[in-house]
Protein backbone atom coordinates (compact mmCIF):
# COMPACT_ATOMS: atom_id res chain seq x y z
CA UNK A 1 0.00 0.00 0.00
CA UNK A 2 1.35 3.70 -0.89
CA UNK A 3 1.99 6.08 1.88
CA UNK A 4 2.36 9.53 2.31
CA UNK A 5 4.31 11.04 5.61
CA UNK A 6 4.85 14.42 6.71
CA UNK A 7 6.41 14.77 9.63
CA UNK A 8 5.88 18.58 10.21
CA UNK A 9 2.31 19.06 12.09
CA UNK A 10 2.82 22.67 12.30
CA UNK A 11 5.99 24.92 11.16
CA UNK A 12 6.13 28.75 12.02
CA UNK A 13 8.87 30.75 10.10
CA UNK A 14 9.41 34.39 9.92
CA UNK A 15 8.48 36.28 7.05
CA UNK A 16 11.73 36.63 4.50
CA UNK A 17 13.25 33.37 5.76
CA UNK A 18 13.70 30.01 4.21
CA UNK A 19 11.38 27.49 4.00
CA UNK A 20 11.75 23.28 3.69
CA UNK A 21 8.66 21.23 4.43
CA UNK A 22 9.70 17.58 4.52
CA UNK A 23 8.16 14.82 2.45
CA UNK A 24 8.79 11.22 2.32
CA UNK A 25 6.51 8.52 0.62
CA UNK A 26 6.35 4.91 0.33
CA UNK A 27 5.41 3.18 -2.56
CA UNK A 28 6.79 -0.14 -4.82
CA UNK A 29 8.06 2.04 -7.59
CA UNK A 30 8.86 5.80 -8.34
CA UNK A 31 5.22 7.32 -8.25
CA UNK A 32 4.17 10.63 -9.59
CA UNK A 33 4.45 13.49 -6.95
CA UNK A 34 2.68 16.66 -6.01
CA UNK A 35 2.65 19.46 -3.60
CA UNK A 36 -0.71 20.99 -3.04
CA UNK A 37 -1.33 24.39 -1.02
CA UNK A 38 -4.77 24.80 0.63
CA UNK A 39 -6.26 28.42 2.16
CA UNK A 40 -8.66 28.03 5.15
CA UNK A 41 -12.20 26.69 3.40
CA UNK A 42 -10.62 26.71 -0.10
CA UNK A 43 -10.03 23.80 -1.92
CA UNK A 44 -6.22 22.76 -3.07
CA UNK A 45 -4.24 24.58 -5.70
CA UNK A 46 -1.28 22.64 -6.88
CA UNK A 47 2.00 24.11 -6.39
CA UNK A 48 4.06 21.54 -8.47
CA UNK A 49 4.37 18.07 -9.31
CA UNK A 50 7.34 14.95 -11.05
CA UNK A 51 6.37 12.89 -13.21
CA UNK A 52 9.90 11.82 -14.40
CA UNK A 53 13.32 13.90 -15.63
CA UNK A 54 14.67 16.65 -13.96
CA UNK A 55 14.67 15.84 -9.71
CA UNK A 56 14.57 19.51 -9.30
CA UNK A 57 11.09 20.82 -10.13
CA UNK A 58 10.28 24.57 -10.23
CA UNK A 59 6.63 25.62 -9.12
CA UNK A 60 4.22 28.65 -8.79
CA UNK A 61 4.55 31.31 -6.15
CA UNK A 62 8.28 30.63 -6.14
CA UNK A 63 8.05 27.40 -4.64
CA UNK A 64 10.68 24.51 -5.59
CA UNK A 65 11.16 20.86 -4.71
CA UNK A 66 13.55 17.82 -4.71
CA UNK A 67 13.36 14.39 -5.90
CA UNK A 68 15.51 12.02 -4.05
CA UNK A 69 15.26 8.51 -4.98
CA UNK A 70 17.17 6.98 -2.63
CA UNK A 71 15.35 9.23 0.39
CA UNK A 72 11.97 8.47 -1.12
CA UNK A 73 11.56 11.80 -0.24
CA UNK A 74 10.00 15.69 -2.28
CA UNK A 75 10.38 17.95 0.10
CA UNK A 76 9.01 21.67 -0.99
CA UNK A 77 10.99 24.24 -0.48
CA UNK A 78 10.83 28.38 -1.02
CA UNK A 79 13.63 31.08 0.18
CA UNK A 80 11.83 34.00 1.11
CA UNK A 81 8.43 33.37 3.16
CA UNK A 82 5.69 36.02 2.37
CA UNK A 83 3.34 36.54 4.77
CA UNK A 84 0.47 35.34 2.09
CA UNK A 85 2.17 31.67 2.27
CA UNK A 86 0.24 31.19 5.15
CA UNK A 87 -1.67 27.95 4.84
CA UNK A 88 -1.91 24.29 4.84
CA UNK A 89 0.64 22.22 2.59
CA UNK A 90 -0.34 18.52 1.70
CA UNK A 91 2.09 16.34 -0.40
CA UNK A 92 0.51 13.72 -2.47
CA UNK A 93 1.27 11.32 -4.57
CA UNK A 94 0.09 8.82 -7.31
CA UNK A 95 0.77 5.41 -9.60
CA UNK A 96 -0.76 2.93 -11.22
CA UNK A 97 -3.41 3.23 -14.10
CA UNK A 98 -6.00 4.17 -11.87
CA UNK A 99 -4.96 8.08 -11.05
CA UNK A 100 -6.01 8.11 -7.10
CA UNK A 101 -3.81 10.67 -4.65
CA UNK A 102 -2.70 9.76 -1.61
CA UNK A 103 -2.45 12.55 0.84
CA UNK A 104 -0.19 12.90 3.95
CA UNK A 105 -1.30 14.54 7.01
CA UNK A 106 -0.71 18.19 5.86
CA UNK A 107 1.70 20.87 7.53
CA UNK A 108 0.41 23.76 8.68
CA UNK A 109 2.34 27.16 7.77
CA UNK A 110 2.48 30.17 10.25
CA UNK A 111 4.04 32.94 9.02
CA UNK A 112 5.23 36.13 11.82
CA UNK A 113 5.62 39.45 10.53
CA UNK B 1 -5.69 25.50 -16.27
CA UNK B 2 -8.54 23.49 -15.59
CA UNK B 3 -11.62 24.65 -13.60
CA UNK B 4 -13.58 22.67 -11.26
CA UNK B 5 -16.64 23.89 -9.54
CA UNK B 6 -18.67 23.12 -6.82
CA UNK B 7 -22.27 24.19 -5.70
CA UNK B 8 -23.25 25.09 -2.96
CA UNK B 9 -20.42 26.19 -1.48
CA UNK B 10 -21.96 26.22 1.73
CA UNK B 11 -24.88 23.61 3.01
CA UNK B 12 -26.85 23.20 6.39
CA UNK B 13 -29.61 21.40 6.82
CA UNK B 14 -31.20 19.06 9.63
CA UNK B 15 -30.84 15.65 10.28
CA UNK B 16 -32.49 13.61 8.36
CA UNK B 17 -32.32 15.21 5.30
CA UNK B 18 -30.63 14.64 1.84
CA UNK B 19 -28.52 17.03 0.61
CA UNK B 20 -26.72 17.00 -3.09
CA UNK B 21 -23.64 18.66 -3.98
CA UNK B 22 -22.62 19.54 -7.71
CA UNK B 23 -18.68 18.90 -8.75
CA UNK B 24 -18.83 20.54 -12.61
CA UNK B 25 -15.58 20.51 -14.60
CA UNK B 26 -15.94 23.69 -16.46
CA UNK B 27 -13.29 23.66 -19.24
CA UNK B 28 -13.01 20.32 -20.27
CA UNK B 29 -14.41 16.65 -20.09
CA UNK B 30 -13.72 14.32 -17.07
CA UNK B 31 -14.62 10.89 -17.51
CA UNK B 32 -13.68 10.28 -13.86
CA UNK B 33 -13.88 12.28 -11.29
CA UNK B 34 -13.09 11.90 -7.77
CA UNK B 35 -14.67 12.60 -4.25
CA UNK B 36 -13.12 13.12 -1.01
CA UNK B 37 -13.93 14.41 2.71
CA UNK B 38 -11.94 16.17 5.15
CA UNK B 39 -12.37 16.52 8.57
CA UNK B 40 -11.06 20.11 10.61
CA UNK B 41 -7.64 20.36 10.85
CA UNK B 42 -7.03 16.47 8.56
CA UNK B 43 -5.93 15.84 5.35
CA UNK B 44 -7.97 14.44 2.83
CA UNK B 45 -9.80 10.93 2.38
CA UNK B 46 -10.96 9.47 -1.06
CA UNK B 47 -14.52 8.34 -0.68
CA UNK B 48 -14.85 7.52 -4.32
CA UNK B 49 -14.00 7.51 -7.43
CA UNK B 50 -16.96 8.64 -9.79
CA UNK B 51 -17.22 7.07 -13.34
CA UNK B 52 -19.24 8.94 -16.24
CA UNK B 53 -21.84 6.32 -17.48
CA UNK B 54 -21.05 3.64 -15.21
CA UNK B 55 -21.22 2.83 -11.37
CA UNK B 56 -18.81 4.73 -8.79
CA UNK B 57 -16.16 2.59 -7.28
CA UNK B 58 -16.09 3.43 -3.37
CA UNK B 59 -13.17 3.14 -0.84
CA UNK B 60 -13.39 0.66 1.69
CA UNK B 61 -15.92 2.07 4.74
CA UNK B 62 -17.46 4.49 2.88
CA UNK B 63 -21.51 3.71 2.76
CA UNK B 64 -22.52 3.11 -0.75
CA UNK B 65 -26.68 3.93 0.25
CA UNK B 66 -25.32 7.10 2.23
CA UNK B 67 -23.70 8.79 -0.06
CA UNK B 68 -25.12 8.21 -3.60
CA UNK B 69 -22.71 9.28 -6.64
CA UNK B 70 -23.75 10.00 -10.18
CA UNK B 71 -21.71 10.85 -12.76
CA UNK B 72 -24.20 11.55 -15.58
CA UNK B 73 -22.28 13.63 -18.03
CA UNK B 74 -18.95 14.40 -19.12
CA UNK B 75 -18.66 17.47 -17.01
CA UNK B 76 -20.92 16.81 -13.93
CA UNK B 77 -20.79 14.79 -10.97
CA UNK B 78 -23.31 14.78 -8.08
CA UNK B 79 -22.51 13.28 -4.17
CA UNK B 80 -25.76 13.32 -2.54
CA UNK B 81 -25.67 12.53 1.04
CA UNK B 82 -29.00 11.03 1.92
CA UNK B 83 -30.69 11.23 5.52
CA UNK B 84 -27.82 12.92 6.86
CA UNK B 85 -27.19 13.27 10.51
CA UNK B 86 -24.47 15.65 12.37
CA UNK B 87 -21.37 12.83 12.41
CA UNK B 88 -21.78 13.48 8.07
CA UNK B 89 -20.65 17.18 8.89
CA UNK B 90 -17.62 17.90 6.94
CA UNK B 91 -15.71 19.19 4.24
CA UNK B 92 -16.66 17.77 0.47
CA UNK B 93 -14.00 18.43 -1.82
CA UNK B 94 -14.18 16.96 -5.61
CA UNK B 95 -11.53 16.88 -8.07
CA UNK B 96 -11.03 15.60 -11.90
CA UNK B 97 -7.62 14.60 -13.49
CA UNK B 98 -7.04 15.99 -16.76
CA UNK B 99 -3.84 16.16 -18.78
CA UNK B 100 -1.45 14.38 -21.24
CA UNK B 101 -0.73 11.81 -18.04
CA UNK B 102 -4.42 12.16 -17.04
CA UNK B 103 -2.27 12.40 -13.71
CA UNK B 104 -2.92 15.86 -12.61
CA UNK B 105 -6.04 16.55 -10.68
CA UNK B 106 -7.57 19.79 -10.45
CA UNK B 107 -9.98 20.30 -7.23
CA UNK B 108 -13.15 21.94 -7.02
CA UNK B 109 -13.68 24.50 -3.65
CA UNK B 110 -15.01 22.49 -1.49
CA UNK B 111 -18.69 22.73 -0.15
CA UNK B 112 -19.20 22.85 3.70
CA UNK B 113 -21.86 20.80 5.11
CA UNK B 114 -23.58 21.20 8.17
CA UNK B 115 -25.59 18.94 9.76
CA UNK B 116 -27.78 20.04 12.76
Amino acid sequence: AQSVTQPDIHITVSEGASLELRCNYSYGATPYLFWYVQSPGQGLQLLLKYFSGDTLVQGIKGFEAEFKRSQSSFNLRKPSVHWSDAAEYFCAISGGSNYKLTFGKGTLLTVNP
Amino acid sequence: GAVVSQHPSWVICKSGTSVKIECRSLDFQATTMFWYRQFPKQSLMLMATSNEGSKATYEQGVEKDKFLINHASLTLSTLTVTSAHPEDSSFYICSAPQGALYNEQFFGPGTRLTVL
